[in-house]
């Protein structure tokens, strides 16, 4: 079965500072990945997404997350977070085949301090 | 790109009355779409597959009694909560497959009073 960990449910960081969040996934196959924003009373804006082509994917805002298939990780990474970023972050697997749900990280809560 | 939309965006009802949510692809078809629940302060989990001409598929733990997903043509799925009680107030979204890529949509907030 298909499943993410997010390993931070928090994490506070200083605005300028790099930002990381890790997420681990464990799929039986090749998965597409993917991070998710949310900020608060909003919905579901997509931020990046692997798809098996190049391992280090850039996705909107600054962001961006590199695929490890030895560690089975697709941690996301800021080199400079921003207020705006504060917001839930969720790492997300597809299901076992393709058009089926995807499957949600429990998500980690961004803050950003001036 | 393709769009799905959700309505209401917004919706308060009284503890027994019920509450029917639409989801539309805009601009695609849809033979499947998901319907995810989101409690405050929580991650989104699927409540159930919604399948165009047949029945849904429920996860488990979820009352399909309660929460009735029709999908009646391959452009709208709709949810709709019954007997609505303080503890279905929740953050429901909805989404749709197109091709390789999953889209979400606005997402309703239901409040029940």
């Amino acid at each position: 079965a298909q499943s993410v960990t997010q390993l931070d449910s928090h994490v506070s960081v200083s605005e300028g500072t790099p930002v990381l969040l890790r997420c681990n996934y464990s799929s039986s196959y090749s998965p597409s990945l993917f991070w998710y924003v949310q900020h608060p009373n909003k919905g579901l804006q997509l931020l990046l997404k692997y798809t098996s082509a190049a391992t280090l994917v850039k996705g909107i805002n600054g962001f961006e997350a590199e695929f490890k298939k030895s560690e089975t990780s697709f941690h996301l990474t800021k080199p400079s977070a921003h207020m705006s970023d504060a917001a839930e972050y969720f790492c997300v697997v597809s299901g076992a085949q393709a058009g089926t749900a995807l499957i949600f990280g429990k998500g980690t809560t961004l803050s950003v301090s001036s | 790109g393709a769009v799905v939309s959700q309505h209401p965006s917004r919706v308060i009802c009284k503890s027994g009355t019920s509450v029917k949510i639409e989801c539309r692809s805009l601009d695609f078809q849809a033979t499947t779409m998901f319907w995810y629940r989101q409690f405050p302060k929580k991650s989104l989990m699927l409540m159930a597959t919604s399948n165009e001409g047949s029945k849904a598929t429920y996860e488990q733990g979820v009352e399909k009694d309660k929460f009735l997903i029709n999908h009646a043509s391959l452009t709208l799925s709709t949810l709709t909560v019954t007997s609505a009680h303080p503890e279905d107030s929740s953050f429901y979204i909805c989404s749709a497959p197109a091709g390789n890529t999953i889209y979400f949509g606005e997402g309703s907030w239901l409040t029940v009073v």
